[in-house]
């Protein structure tokens, strides 16, 4: 079973609307969660985490991401774009065997803003 | 602070070749990680390192990738011979704890695209 889904492939979306990108994770992995942004040709930038405490987490450039634990989701949101927001969007996972971890990626979201 | 610096960043040669590509993690970071990134999907990790030792290695393909962080700073990874599917983005990243605070923030490298004709 896939540790991290994200549904959307690409979403557009108009300068200074509202956004949402979802991001659904399986009951099985450990509720360490996060939101990666990667702008084109550049590595990955943590946009904000989860690991415990207010289930509404604020991060950089004004996004922020609320954990559900009941819906098993943690789907980022803002509301309003920028162009300069334009890029491909990774929510990941914690996932814990025995002794060892790894961070699971889903497959990414890409946002385009348009003007 | 200098970020995690990575290179080449591209990277061109013909199957059955090797190639190398080196990372420099973010000064004082005791783990390193090196990470595949295929086309259209998130990356996947390759191998963990903590200090000099690989923790874990599970999904690095052995009969032909090799990894080395010889003094627990700057590692080098290495594919010999390439093959087509080997075409990606590679991609290093670093995270100053020794991997116990599962909680912790990787910084990552802008990566080695490489192509494999």
């Amino acid at each position: 079973a896939q540790s991290v889904t994200q549904l959307d492939s690409q979403v557009p979306v108009f300068e200074e609307a509202p956004v949402e990108l979802r991001c659904n994770y399986s009951s099985s992995v450990s509720v360490y969660l996060f939101w990666y942004v990667q702008y084109p040709n550049q590595g990955l930038q943590l946009l904000l985490k989860y690991l415990s405490g207010s289930t509404l987490v604020k991060g950089i450039n004004g996004f922020e991401a609320e954990f559900n634990k009941s819906q098993t989701s943690f789907h980022l949101r803002k509301p309003s774009v920028h162009i300069s927001d334009t890029a491909e969007y990774f929510c990941a996972v914690i996932l814990r065997k025995d002794s060892s971890y790894k961070l699971i990626f889903g497959s990414g979201t890409r946002l385009l803003v348009r003007p | 602070e200098a970020g995690v610096v990575q290179s080449p960043r591209y990277k061109i040669i013909e199957k059955k070749q090797p190639v190398a590509f080196w990372c420099n993690p973010i000064s004082g970071h005791n783990t390193l990680y090196w990470y595949r990134q295929n086309l259209g999907q998130g990356p996947e990790l390759l191998i963990r390192y903590e200090n000099e030792e690989a923790v874990d290695d599970s999904q690095l393909p052995k009969d032909r990738f090799s990894a080395e962080r010889l003094k627990g700073v700057d590692s080098t990874l290495k594919i010999q011979p390439a093959e087509l599917g080997d075409s990606a983005v590679y991609l290093c990243a670093s995270s100053l704890g020794s991997g116990e605070d599962l909680g912790e923030t990787q910084y990552f490298g802008p990566g080695t695209r490489l192509l494999v004709l």
